[in-house]
């Protein structure tokens, strides 16, 4: 059965200080990863997913299959960066299995 | 292009009744997904409609159903209420194709649901 998880529940960091944020899956296929955010008071969004490589917002995500980890990375955190994430695996049909989150708080 | 909506914001019910939320997708989209987010927990996946049709379920008992209607918005029902159905309600819209293309799922703000 797939499984995200996310050891850390709760991420403090200061301004302009490097931030990892740990995303560990179990998937037997090829798995398709994404990192979804949730600001205050707003909804769920995308973040990044792995299959474009791309950098949103100063974030990178690298898809490790030998270590079954998608980390999410930010050299320089910033204050508006304060959010919940979470990381998702995608089955087939769209559906999503999401971990239990991560608050990230970046303090001035 | 109008985003995903969810109706109705919140609701308060007691155990054993039922309830119906309701979620109008995205523009141009013909997928809808809902999840279950209990306070402190990461969405889980309750069931898809793609077409009018059951597209997958996850691991929830019949007592959560679901509609799509023509215009692709979507309805979850569900029956005999119990305090754990506490959460907030998630629906996703999505448009995947015939290729491999993952499309990107857009989520609606919620239906806070509070059973006592």
């Amino acid at each position: 059965a797939q499984r995200v998880t996310q050891p850390e529940k709760l991420l403090s960091v200061f301004k302009g200080a490097p931030v990892e944020l740990k995303c560990n899956y179990s998937y037997s296929g090829s798995p398709e990863l994404f990192w979804y955010v949730q600001y205050s008071r707003q909804r769920l969004q995308l973040l990044l997913r792995h299959i474009s490589r791309e950098s949103i917002k100063g974030f990178t995500a690298d898809l490790n299959k030998g270590e079954t980890s998608f980390h999410l990375k930010k050299p320089f955190a910033q204050e508006e960066d304060s959010a919940m994430y979470y990381c998702a695996l995608m089955r087939s049909g769209s559906r999503l299995t999401f971990g239990e989150g991560t608050q990230l708080t970046v303090n001035p | 292009e109008t985003g995903v909506t969810q109706s109705p914001t919140h609701l308060i019910k007691t155990r054993g009744q039922q309830v119906t939320l309701r979620c109008s997708s995205q523009s141009g989209h013909n997928t809808v997904s809902w999840y279950q987010q209990a306070l402190g927990q990461g969405p889980q996946f309750i069931f898809q409609y793609y077409r009018e049709e059951e597209n997958g379920r996850g691991n929830f008992p019949p007592r959560f159903s679901g509609l799509q209607f023509p215009n692709y918005s979507s309805e979850l029902n569900v029956n005999a209420l119990e305090l754990d159905d506490s959460a907030l309600y998630l629906c996703a819209s999505s448009s995947p194709g015939g290729d491999r293309v993952i499309h990107e799922q857009f989520f609606g703000p919620g239906t806070r649901l509070t059973v006592l």
